[in-house]
Formats: structure tokens, C-alpha cells, sequence
């Protein structure tokens, strides 16, 4: 299979600070997604970001496919924003793999 | 509107007891998903399916059973040969088939609790 590892696995911020959470993967990759665990376990997609660059408001995400990293960039941070974040990837065109989450905690 | 359901929300079993967990989804999608998540934990794969009739087999199957005889369907059967079957179970489907890269959109989940 693949590896994929997220970072840092805890982060603790002040409401209005802003952050940056990793998602490294071992191998080529068909796609990945980032996204949203809210607190009744419902996953929220984030971004669809194979590669490239995307915004959604106080939101962002960039991928290095050939460097194999993508980044999920949070701005402004709100306490609505508290959950778990997952990267998804698709491998060999048929299972995706989840990484282990970034835990956000937002305090006001 | 468009999306995955998924019931029920809660469930409750004894130990010994096969139970089957339900996914419909109205977004005309041909690959359907499941995965578990236990506390803390990130999502584990236990069976896919690309294709009506057709499924394999994920990470973790050993103790579940699956079925797709229709598009919108993929049910999923948690047996008394799952060693630990207490866990929050997570469907989901995307237009990916074979060589397809499609986005995977996910159901609000079934927390299952035996006892």
C-alpha cells in the first residue's frame, strides 16, 4: 500500500491565529482530498486537490504531487474550525488511504 | 437533494448477533465505500465496490460482508466473527471507477455498540 502521514497530530490555537497542517505520502498518487471531521463525526469535504492550489475563503490547500506533500492552510481561525482534519488519497485508481488527522482545537 | 444516507444513526447489539448496516445513495455514483474509525483513530478501509455485482475486499474485512445488486445500494453486514465490532462505521461513494479519479463524498455514518 501507501504511506501517508499527517502533522502535527495536536494543535491548540487562539481564535484568530492562523495554521498549516502537512499530509505527506509515500507514492504517486491519483488524487487527494482534505477533509472536515466535526464533532458528530460527519467528514466535510475540504478540497478535491490533486495538485495545484485552491482557495475557499479563510481556507486553502496546495499540492506537490512530485514532491508528495500537501498543505491545508487555515486563516483567522474560528472556534467552528475545531475538529479533525483528514488527507485522503487515491492509489492505484481504486482505494483511497486516510491519513491519522490533525486534531484542532480552537479556544476564543 | 443529493447524497448518502445512512441508518440508523445508532445501534445497539448483543455479542453473537449478525447485524446489517444500511447505505443508500442518490448521486448516481459507481464506486461505494465502507470504512470504520474507531476513537481517536483515522478511517480503515473494510470493502469497495467499483461496479454493480462486483466488490473487494479492504484492509480490514475479516468479520463483515458486503453486497451491491443495486447502484444506489451497498449494505454492509457486521458478523459474530468480528472480534471487536463496537465502532463508528462510515460510508461513502464516488464517481471513480476503474482509472476514474472522482471526488468521494461521504454518509453522516452509524455508530454500532455490542455488547
Amino acid at each position: 500500500g501507501i504511506q501517508v502521514e499527517q502533522s502535527p497530530p495536536d494543535l491548540i490555537l487562539q481564535e484568530g491565529a492562523n495554521s498549516t497542517l502537512r499530509c505527506n505520502f509515500s507514492d504517486s498518487v491519483n488524487n487527494l482530498q482534505w477533509f472536515h471531521q466535526n464533532p458528530w463525526g460527519q467528514l466535510i469535504n475540504l478540497f478535491y486537490i490533486p495538485s495545484g492550489t485552491k482557495q475557499n475563503g479563510r481556507l486553502s490547500a496546495t499540492t506537490v504531487a512530485t514532491e508528495r506533500y500537501s498543505l491545508l492552510y487555515i486563516s483567522s481561525s474560528q472556534t467552528t474550525d475545531s475538529g479533525v482534519y483528514f488527507c485522503a488519497v487515491l492509489y492505484n485508481f481504486n482505494k483511497f488511504y486516510f491519513g491519522s488527522g490533525t486534531k484542532l482545537n480552537v479556544k476564543p | 437533494d443529493g447524497g448518502i444516507t445512512q441508518s440508523p444513526k445508532y445501534l445497539f447489539r448483543k455479542e453473537g448477533q449478525n447485524v446489517t448496516l444500511s447505505c443508500e445513495q442518490n448521486l448516481n455514483h459507481d464506486a461505494m465505500y465502507w470504512y470504520r474509525q474507531d476513537p481517536g483513530q483515522g478511517l480503515r478501509l473494510i470493502y469497495y465496490s467499483q461496479i454493480v455485482n462486483d466488490f473487494q475486499k479492504g484492509d480490514i474485512a475479516e468479520g463483515y460482508s458486503v453486497s451491491r445488486e443495486k447502484k444506489e445500494s451497498f449494505p454492509l453486514t457486521v458478523t459474530s466473527a468480528q472480534k471487536n465490532p463496537t465502532a463508528f462505521y462510515l460510508c461513502a461513494s464516488s464517481a471513480a471507477g476503474t482509472g476514474s479519479r472522482g471526488e468521494q463524498y461521504f454518509g453522516p455514518g452509524t455508530r454500532l455498540t455490542v455488547t
